[in-house]
């Protein structure tokens, strides 16, 4: 069975310093892997995806994602946070082989410092 | 969230009541998703349809029926609302296509039931 670990459930960070949000995931055959972003009352949006290729993603608002398949991680990063980053950080694995359905991390919440 | 509309946005319902929630979308994409979000828990899975006229059990069914009618719409209904079903509920749709295997999602409905 497949299942996905997000190990911090909060990150407060000061503005303009880096952060990390970690993501880990268990799963016997290939995934793809997604972050999701959502801001407070509002639905989740797309932040980045690893489908194949390059380990290295990007994507927007200056996020990008490291894909470790030895490690089974795929770590979010982000050199310099700013205000407009609060908000919620979703992981999420799907399995190639079950009608791509998503499995969840709890979400972390990115809490900015002034 | 383009693309993918949800009704209502917020509910309350008294427990034993019923109700329908409502998605639709004007994407073309054949798969329908029917999530519930509940703190520290992440997004689990109610029920999925992967086509027009097909419906299948997610992670936590229980309590819950859909309906997929038509390409375009995938409504969820609560027969016998229980406390427990107090959350956000999420719609998403996702496209067969390939290099594109990520959910679009809508703006939620918060449902509360006391």
């Amino acid at each position: 069975a497949q299942s996905v670990t997000q190990l911090d459930s909060q990150v407060p960070v000061f503005e303009e310093a880096p952060v990390e949000l970690r993501c880990n995931y268990s799963s016997s055959v290939s995934v793809y892997l997604f972050w999701y972003v959502q801001y407070p009352n509002q639905g989740l949006q797309l932040l980045l995806k690893y489908l194949s290729g390059s380990t290295l993603v990007k994507g927007i608002n200056g996020f990008e994602a490291e894909f470790n398949k030895s490690q089974t991680s795929f770590h979010l990063r982000k050199p310099s946070v700013h205000i407009s980053d609060t908000a919620e950080y979703f992981c999420a694995v799907s399995r190639m082989d079950s009608n791509y359905q998503l499995i969840w991390g709890a979400g972390t919440k990115l809490i900015i410092k002034p | 969230n383009a693309g993918v509309t949800q009704t209502p946005k917020f509910q309350v319902l008294k427990t034993g009541q019923s109700m329908t929630l409502q998605c639709a979308q004007d994407m073309n994409h054949n798969s329908m998703y029917w999530y519930r979000q509940d703190p520290g828990m992440g997004l689990r899975l109610i029920y999925y349809s992967a086509s027009e006229g097909t419906t299948d059990k997610g992670e936590v069914p229980n309590g819950y029926n859909v309906s997929r009618l038509n390409k375009r719409e995938f409504s969820l209904r609560l027969e016998s609302a229980a406390p427990s079903q107090t959350s956000v509920y999420f719609c998403a749709i996702r496209s067969r296509g390939t290099g594109d295997h990520e959910q679009y999602f809508g703006p939620g409905t918060r449902l509360t039931v006391t």
